[in-house]
């Protein structure tokens, strides 16, 4: 199947610093890659939609400027946490869509842990 | 009403048996329809992918599609303590984000 990297797997900052993970296609371009939060023991929450060379689409509920997202290239879409907070620890995963919005794979996550 | 549900768990059964996990939807407009397992602090994995009503097999594992009844399951045929998990179903149209369900626990015990 299709190969989406992610960086890092993990991560701990501090309170009031900013965290950037990369999400990458490796084989293929992917104009729209989605990024998702899991809390522990909850289902995965879509967070905003990055389209390649445009703004990303934010969920209800989720503050852009805080989530900033850049997807320059067709194969590089990156989040950004600014101003992290303990709240904002979570496992953080990308997905990019193949074959026609017919398949979705999934990078490895990032677990993010704000002290 | 959640756009994909399905029921927690957890879904206990022993090995070699049939698990059998079920999912529903609401937008009668999906188009693909899929099955995810995730481990615990890992990534989902994908499974199986569905786009027409009847059924798909793979390996042990079958989904079953009735678009009718807005509903798609997924079998594990001859269940290893290994497929013990949590599986995500999840729903699109076509080019649009995935819509996840809170998942099912699966235990697969000896």
């Amino acid at each position: 199947g299709a190969v989406v990297s992610q960086h890092p797997s993990r991560v701990i900052c501090k309170s009031g610093t900013s965290v950037k993970i990369e999400c990458r296609s490796l084989d293929f371009q992917a104009t729209t890659m989605f990024w998702y939060r899991q809390f522990p023991k909850q289902s995965l929450m879509l967070m905003a939609t990055s389209n390649e060379g445009s703004k990303a689409t934010y969920e209800q509920g989720v503050e852009k400027d805080k989530f900033l997202i850049n997807h320059a290239s067709l194969t590089l879409s990156t989040l950004t946490v600014t101003s992290a907070h303990p709240e904002d620890s979570s496992f953080y995963i990308c997905s990019a869509l193949v074959a026609r919005g017919r398949q979705a794979f999934f990078g490895q996550g990032t677990r993010l842990t704000v002290v | 009403q959640k756009e994909v549900e399905q029921n927690s768990g957890p879904l206990s059964v022993p090995e070699g048996a049939i698990a059998s996990l079920n999912c529903t939807y609401s937008d009668r407009g999906s188009q693909s329809f899929f099955w995810y397992r995730q481990y615990s602090g890992k990534s989902p994995e994908l499974i199986m992918s569905i786009y027409s009503n009847g059924d798909k097999e793979d390996g042990r594992f079958t989904a079953q599609l009735n678009k009718a009844s807005q509903y798609v399951s997924l079998l594990i045929r001859d269940s290893q303590p290994s497929d013990s998990a949590t599986y995500l179903c999840a729903v699109n149209r076509v080019t649009d984000k995935l819509i996840f369900g809170t998942g099912t626990r699966l235990q697969v015990f000896p």
